[in-house]
């Protein structure tokens, strides 16, 4: 079964520091991962994707992902964080369903809090 | 475009009253989710829709009920509330598949609490 994992349930970091959010992966298969973010009191927004190509994976707010087949990781990263980044982050990769259609695992989260 | 919108965002029920959970997209999507959202647990998978008419599934199905009698809509039922249902509820959709893997929208959420 698909799943992938997020060690870290919380990262603090300051603002204008790099910052890290981990996830590791455990498929069958090419991996289709994904990260999404979640604002306080909002519904989940799509940040990036990895399917084939690149590892490194840009996408949106100035984040960027690494793909790591050796070490079955998709890490999320931002050169500079920012305080408006504090939110939680969500991993998950593809699955497919008996229709043959897709659905997400998600990890559990990991809680980002920039201070200032 | 509203996107994906939720009704109604917050609700509290006491044990063994139900509720409907509806979720609309205008987007003309093929597949509808619903997920609920646990502290710890990240989102699980309740159930899905792949067309008008046709529901399966989830991860977490036992105690919901689901319908897609229109393409925009995908209702989450209740029957019988526990508190373990005490959760926020998530709808999403996407595009049919062709390929590629298409993006999932989600609705900001319904935050439940059942005494």
């Amino acid at each position: 079964a698909q799943s992938v994992a997020q060690p870290e349930d919380q990262v603090n970091v300051a603002e204008g520091n790099p910052l890290t959010v981990k996830c590791t992966y455990s498929v069958s298969g090419n991996p289709y991962l994904f990260w999404y973010v979640q604002y306080p009191n909002r519904g989940l927004q799509f940040l990036l994707k990895y399917i084939t190509g690149d590892n490194l994976v840009k996408g949106s707010y100035g984040f960027e992902a690494e793909f790591n087949k050796s070490q079955t990781s998709f890490h999320l990263k931002k050169p500079s964080a920012l305080v408006s980044d504090s939110a939680l982050y969500f991993c998950a990769v593809r699955d497919r369903t008996p229709y043959n259609t897709d659905k997400l695992i998600f990890g559990t989260g990991t809680r980002l809090q920039v201070f200032p | 475009n509203a996107g994906v919108t939720q009704t109604p965002k917050f609700r509290v029920l006491k044990t063994g009253q139900s509720m409907t959970l509806l979720c609309a997209q205008d987007m003309n999507h093929e597949y509808m989710y619903w997920y609920r959202q646990d502290p710890g647990m990240g989102l699980r998978l309740i159930h899905y829709s792949v067309g008008e008419g046709t529901t399966a599934k989830g991860e977490v199905p036992d105690g919901y009920n689901v319908s897609r009698l229109k393409k925009q809509n995908f209702l989450l039922g209740l029957e019988s509330a526990a508190p373990s249902q005490t959760s926020v509820y998530f709808c999403a959709s996407s595009r049919r598949t062709s390929g590629s893997y298409n993006e999932q929208f989600f609705g900001p959420g319904t935050r439940l609490t059942v005494l």
